[in-house]
């Protein structure tokens, strides 16, 4: 696969309990903060949403915490699975605009 | 699968090369993207296009053109290929309302040498 895991941030995890994937932005404006999966050799792939006006939204097995206060981000991921193994990037939206900047990215390790 | 190809997937070139990649999609969406992917620095954006003819720059285009002449392509061209622009290239698309959302679908990357 493609090496993108190289100077990443890593959290492991044991296969059951919850992870949580952090991430600081810096631009106030944005209207959306989206979170992205991206498994070894394959392309982003979108998983979760938050509007600039939600502190807390949940999708399947996942939950994205907003906190504007300190421009914090965080994807905690229930019952960790080893196909949950990825890296995730963090992006935002900037008002205005329809192109993302994107984090740096944390790997996820999960051992059964 | 969103009805992204991206080719060619891999390609080794020489350095002061022109090098080509290409982005086709099937479901005829206005927004399409170009990014890299280097280790350390996560993806950026070097081109993307709101329609037929229609590009702007995003954050490290110097050394890239693209052109978008029909919907389904975008592509993506290095006129004088340097071993900096070795990297892994991603392709997406924005989904109908994905370019205000921040959901975009993404293709399985091309990636490209030049020695």
């Amino acid at each position: 696969g493609e090496s993108v895991g190289l100077h990443l941030p890593t959290l492991s995890v044991q296969e059951g309990d919850n992870s949580i994937i952090n991430c600081a932005y810096s631009n106030s404006a944005s209207d959306y903060f989206i979170w992205y999966k991206q498994e070894s050799g394959k392309g982003p792939q979108f998983i979760i949403d938050i509007r600039s006006n939600m502190d807390k939204r949940q999708g399947q097995r996942v939950t994205v915490l907003l906190n504007k206060t300190v421009k914090h981000l965080s994807l905690q991921i229930a019952a960790t699975q080893p196909g949950d193994s990825a890296v995730y990037f963090c992006a935002d939206l900037p008002s205005g605009y329809s192109t993302l900047t994107f984090g740096k990215g944390t790997m996820l390790l999960v051992s059964p | 699968d969103a009805g992204i190809t991206q080719s060619p997937r891999h390609k080794v070139t020489e350095t002061g090369t022109p090098v080509t990649l290409r982005c086709h999609q099937t479901e005829n969406h206005r927004y399409m993207y170009w990014y890299r992917q280097d280790p350390g620095h996560g993806l950026r954006l070097i081109h993307y296009s709101y329609g037929v003819k229609d590009t702007d720059k995003g954050e490290v285009s110097d050394g890239y053109s693209v052109s978008r002449s029909k919907t389904e392509d975008f592509l993506l061209t290095l006129e004088s290929a340097t071993s900096s622009q070795t990297s892994v290239y991603f392709c997406a698309i924005a989904p109908s309302g994905g370019q205000n959302t921040g959901e975009l679908f993404f293709g399985e990357g091309s990636r490209l040498t030049v020695l």
